[in-house]
């Protein structure tokens, strides 16, 4: 079965710094990857998805991530955080059957706190 | 834009009681889904619909129940509410393949005393 890591559970980054959040997964065929984030009392949002194709992906809000299927990892980053980027971030895998979309498996999350 | 409305957004249910926590989309989709979230956790899936008429269970069902009448609608029903499923509950709606987004609603805040 499928499954996904992320290491930190809560990350703590000064406005203006860059930021990296890790997510490791699992899974035996071709992973559909994505990063979504909380914030408080609302729902998940989508940031970026990976399909095959360039490991590289861009989102929204200066978002992007990585993926490298060597190290079974799929990280994000942003080069300057803002405060409104205060939030939890989830990683999440999805079958490769062609439907389903929304049948993920996230992540624990990490809470980025952002500090002046 | 694409709409998942979930109510009530809050409930307070009695160990043993029934309950039943209600979503409704508009964004014509044919996927919906049930998810929990436990503090500090992502979200599990616990049932899902392709189709009117048709539930699915996910990775957690146990204890759940789920319902679609149509196409627009995904109920998710707990007959015996216990403590353990004091949680947020969030409804999702995808219009199917891999290549589609999911949307989520805000999410029910469920404690069960």
């Amino acid at each position: 079965a499928q499954s996904v890591t992320q290491p930190d559970a809560r990350v703590t980054v000064s406005e203006g710094a860059s930021l990296q959040l890790r997510c490791k997964y699992s899974y035996f065929g071709t992973p559909y990857l994505f990063w979504y984030v909380q914030y408080p009392r609302q729902g998940l949002q989508l940031l970026l998805k990976y399909y095959p194709g360039d490991p590289v992906v861009q989102g929204v809000n200066g978002f992007e991530a990585e993926f490298s299927k060597s190290n079974s990892s799929f990280h994000l980053r942003k080069a300057s955080v803002h405060w409104s980027d205060w939030a939890v971030y989830f990683c999440a895998v999805s079958m490769d059957t062609g439907g389903l979309s929304g049948k993920l498996t996230f992540g624990e999350g990490t809470q980025v706190t952002v500090i002046s | 834009e694409a709409a998942v409305t979930q109510s009530p957004r809050s409930k307070v249910a009695v160990t043993g009681g029934k309950v039943t926590l209600s979503c409704h989309q508009t964004n014509n989709h044919d996927y919906m889904y049930w998810y929990r979230q436990d503090t500090g956790h992502g979200l599990r899936l616990i049932h899902y619909s392709y189709v009117a008429d048709s539930t699915e269970k996910g990775d957690i069902p146990d204890g759940y129940k789920a319902s679609r009448p149509s196409q627009e609608n995904f109920s998710l029903i707990l007959e015996l509410a216990s403590l353990s499923q004091t949680a947020v509950y969030f409804c999702a709606s995808s219009g199917g393949g891999a290549n589609t987004e999911v949307f989520f609603g805000k999410g029910t805040r469920l404690t069960v005393v």
